[in-house]
């Protein structure tokens, strides 16, 4: 079973509008990771967060840890064709345990023209 | 590009035969993982390293034995394949255990018949 949540499962937005992502879990995360996969092919890494309150932002991507360190969102402005793929957030789930990752199911995102 | 190779990247073997899968990274990262991909369970953590035959078992070690003789490469043993252990099988890297970057490898398609 998913011990992190995504939400939502899956989205269709429009080319150049905004999508936003989730990742929820209910005990605190000392690592949180964000990667991109495209069907049949490796994870990409995008941000990696792991102090409350952090938000960091690469091109048109954001991620953001909540203060309390159970919740992370990702947020894509103005899409584009390449931001498609499938969204996954990992999480490290103890304090001495890094890069043991256990990861959400993940969101597909397809962008339409 | 992480410096990681997987191979080999699509095997088909028959079951109760035994499987080797190896993972070269040229980054001189002192941590190396095996994960393994399944629709509906996500990406979930089999074997880990820390280092030169330093390894332990994560969520799913059933079935999988690992070995690391050199800094860079990880094998992944499935010692008698099952139809179980069809899968998409990533090796992942870190430099470190202070939650730095983790980087994973391309995938290797396993199918047991």
């Amino acid at each position: 079973s998913q011990e992190l949540e995504q939400s939502p499962q899956s989205l269709i937005v429009q080319e150049g509008k905004n999508l936003t992502i989730n990742c929820t879990s209910s005990k605190t995360l000392y690592g949180l990771y964000w990667y991109k996969q495209k069907y049949g092919e490796g994870l990409i890494f995008l941000m990696m967060l792991q102090k409350g309150g952090e938000e960091k932002s690469h091109e048109k991507i954001t991620a953001k840890l909540d203060e309390k360190k159970q919740q992370s969102s990702l947020h894509i402005t103005a899409s584009q064709p390449s931001h498609a793929g499938i969204y996954l957030c990992g999480a490290d789930r103890i304090a001495d345990s890094w890069g043991k990752l256990q990861f959400g199911a993940g969101t597909q995102v397809v962008v339409t023209p | 590009d992480a410096g990681i190779t997987q191979s080999p990247r699509h095997k088909v073997t028959e079951t109760g035969t035994p499987v080797t899968l190896r993972c070269h990274q040229t980054e001189n990262h002192r941590y190396m993982y095996w994960y393994r991909q399944d629709p509906g369970h996500g990406l979930r953590l089999i074997h880990y390293s820390y280092g030169v035959k330093d390894t332990d078992k994560g969520e799913v070690s059933d079935g999988y034995s690992v070995s690391r003789s050199k800094t860079e490469d990880f094998l992944l043993t499935l010692e008698s394949a099952t139809s179980s252990q069809t899968s998409v099988y990533f090796c992942a890297i870190s430099p470190t255990d202070a939650g730095n970057t983790i980087y994973f490898g391309e995938g290797s398609w396993l199918t047991v018949v």
